[in-house]
């Protein structure tokens, strides 16, 4: 049964650009949940979501968004990327509705901003 | 005040010793988590906590949720047990997981 994988691995990116990160859950899971860690601020909820609806998003600003597609895989966007959002990118999918239970991660995206 | 805490931050062991690690909180939870980063980043899940104890080989998770704190051991540590152990609680009211700063373990030969 294949995890949930996350591409890239690592990415280098200059300020100001933008990132798209991509996570695809373990079949037959329905949330997927992103994850920032980073040295200072330790791991950090971002959103989550359950079926195409994203139900529950971090206090992050809104240059991060994200999105699911039917087939349960998920994308995350950082727009006017800054030297702060370097870090790694963790996903996690669950088979439950209400997540909190079960989860699976990714190995991560570890985005370099330069 | 972090909503949780861990201790502690580092730990240094000797291999074969009993390990504990400590996790409180000051919220109310529906889970609590306990789990295991390797250097390169990698999160493996290790335990899901409601109540009670659980255990798989030489790792054992309890809880308590009248005190709000839980407890992983180690028992008989090795050195590929060296990792970061992370705590994380599920607060249903919230809908997310809020994460420990971890404890860093190195087991030594």
């Amino acid at each position: 049964k294949a995890g949930v994988t996350q591409t890239p691995r690592y990415l280098i990116k200059t300020r100001g650009q933008q990132v798209t990160l991509s996570c695809s859950p373990i079949s037959g899971h329905r949330s997927v949940s992103w994850y920032q860690q980073t040295p200072g601020q330790g791991l950090q909820f971002l959103f989550e979501y359950f079926s195409e609806t994203q139900r529950n998003k971090g206090n992050f600003p809104g240059r991060f968004s994200g999105r699911q597609f039917s087939n349960s895989r998920s994308e995350m966007n950082v727009s006017t990327l800054e030297l702060g959002d370097s870090a790694l990118y963790l996903c996690a999918s669950s088979p439950h509705d209400r997540a909190g239970y079960g989860y699976t991660f990714g190995s991560g995206t570890r985005l370099t901003v330069v | 005040k972090n909503e949780v805490e861990q201790s502690p931050q580092n730990l240094t062991a000797q291999e074969g010793e009993f390990i504990t690690i400590n996790c409180s909180y000051s919220v109310g939870i529906s889970a609590l988590h306990w789990l295991q980063q390797h250097p390169g980043g990698g999160i493996v899940s290790l335990f899901m906590l409601s109540s009670g104890k659980k255990k798989h080989g030489r790792l054992i998770a309890t809880i308590n949720i009248q005190e709000k704190h839980s407890s992983l051991h180690i028992t008989a540590s090795h050195p590929r047990d060296s990792a970061v152990y992370i705590c994380a609680v599920w607060t249903g009211t919230a809908s997310k997981l809020t994460f420990g700063t971890g404890t860093r373990l190195q087991v030594t030969l």
